[in-house]
């Protein structure tokens, strides 16, 4: 079966500092990916996707993420973290020929001190 | 920009008790999905809803059924609630092949 891994649960970073958070996927097919994230008290919300293309993606709040398809990887990283950038960060992957299912990971909980 | 409202965001219901809730998303996306949230387990997959009145099993689906009579509307139907069955419930919808849009979820407990 498909699975999301994330490699940290929980991260805790000083502001400035640079994130890289893991995601790998086991799918082998074509894949669209995402990261989602949820700050306290408020919805999921889209970061970014990648579903063709330049494989360095662009998302919003300066993050961004780079799908490398030989090490089936899709590793979310921002330069300088800030303390509003605490939130739960979760990778999600959709097979193109899977249907409507997206698997999400368990998602990484990011701690940004002041 | 796109809403996704879900009727509840704290709901205490007994043991054995039939629970309803509810989702409205207001921009006419087919998909429909609803999740649950548990800390370490990320989201997973209960039913979904590619069109109205269809409906597919998630990953979990045990415990659960739904309900689609209308595009905007899906609801969960938890048949008779258990303890193991409290947690966080994360309605989403999406246009076809698009990311999902997550309404702020309802945390149930069961007691």
């Amino acid at each position: 079966a498909q699975s999301v891994s994330q490699h940290n649960h929980h991260v805790i970073l000083s502001e400035a500092a640079s994130l890289e958070l893991g995601c790998n996927y086991s799918y082998g097919g074509t894949v669209n990916l995402f990261w989602y994230v949820q700050y306290p008290g408020q919805h999921l919300q889209l970061l970014l996707k990648y579903f063709s293309g330049d494989p360095l993606v662009k998302g919003i709040k300066g993050f961004e993420a780079e799908f490398i398809k030989s090490k089936f990887s899709f590793n979310l990283r921002k330069p300088s973290v800030q303390w509003s950038d605490t939130a739960e960060y979760f990778c999600a992957v959709k097979e193109i020929t899977g249907g409507f299912k997206t698997i999400f990971g368990a998602g990484t909980r990011l701690f940004v001190k002041a | 920009d796109v809403k996704v409202t879900q009727s509840s965001r704290y709901l205490v219901k007994r043991t054995g008790e039939k629970v309803f809730l509810e989702c409205v998303q207001d921009m006419d996306h087919e998909n429909m999905f609803w999740y649950r949230q548990d800390p370490g387990l990320g989201l997973r997959l209960i039913y979904f809803s590619y069109d109205v009145k269809m409906k597919e099993k998630g990953d979990i689906p045990e415990g659960y059924s739904v309900s689609r009579e209308k595009k905007e509307r899906f609801s969960l139907i938890l048949e008779s609630a258990s303890t193991n069955q409290t947690s966080m419930y994360l309605c989403a919808s999406s246009p076809l092949a698009q990311p999902q849009h997550f309404g702020d979820g309802t945390r149930l407990s069961i007691l």
